[in-house]
């Protein structure tokens, strides 16, 4: 039973598709977290969000975009994604920035591109 | 260059003996410690944390050990459930400041047979 709730659960699109992830929280956190995670691999953190400024972006490619239009909730808008983008996306939240504090995860959304 | 590692890619253990989860680091700055746990289908789960300033910490079933000099941590479980069983991931931080981020192991999957 996870508070942090991302949509959809499951995801197929093709390259030419515009798309967006949903992911919202209610704890009053006010940091918000994108990951990437492949099949066998750690999560990668693509983009931090503090205090609904974007603060960190680990140089990800323009066809990921995120928002952050309040702060209980986080877009992450896809457009002309290419197969290798093919992941399982996490969105995480924390109390704070700072990497002590324990982050909270959602159950992530698959995303495959055709 | 994986700053965090763990080597062993799986673990079984039998119910009600102890796990023990190795993990490795190379970066000296790193002075916070977390393991996550995950589930198949779900996102990680925060489990417990150390600070570089501690060598042990202990929460119910799950300690960890922080040896600084060796720059190696692991997660006790004892005693290990069958629910203990899912990918347990160690993570590191370098600072607390607001562009920490956390630095994720590939995982280790526990499996605890009845």
């Amino acid at each position: 039973d996870t508070e942090v709730t991302q949509t959809p659960k499951h995801l197929v699109m093709g390259m030419t598709n515009k798309k967006s992830l949903k992911c919202e929280q209610h704890m009053g956190h006010r940091a918000m977290y994108w990951y990437k995670q492949k099949a066998k691999k750690p999560p990668e953190l693509m983009f931090v969000y503090s205090y609904e400024k974007l603060s960190i972006n680990e140089s990800v490619p323009s066809r990921f975009s995120p928002e952050c239009p309040n702060s209980s909730l986080l877009n992450l808008h896809l457009h002309a994604l290419q197969p290798e983008d093919s992941a399982l996306y996490l969105c995480a939240s924390s109390f704070g920035q700072g990497a002590h504090q324990p982050q909270h995860f959602g159950d992530g959304t698959r995303l495959s591109i055709l | 260059d994986q700053q965090v590692k763990q080597n062993s890619p799986s673990l079984s253990v039998q119910e009600g003996r102890i796990s023990i989860l190795n993990c490795d680091y190379t970066n000296s700055m790193f002075d916070y410690f977390l393991w996550y746990k995950k589930y198949p289908a779900e996102g990680p789960t925060f489990l417990i944390s150390i600070s570089s300033i501690k060598d042990k910490n202990e929460d119910g079933r799950f300690t960890v050990f922080l040896n600084k000099s060796a720059k190696h941590l692991s997660l006790h479980i004892v005693p290990s459930q069958p629910g203990d069983s899912a990918v347990y991931f160690c993570a590191a931080s370098a600072s607390a400041g607001a562009n920490s981020k956390l630095t994720f192991g590939k995982g280790i999957t526990l499996s605890v047979r009845p």
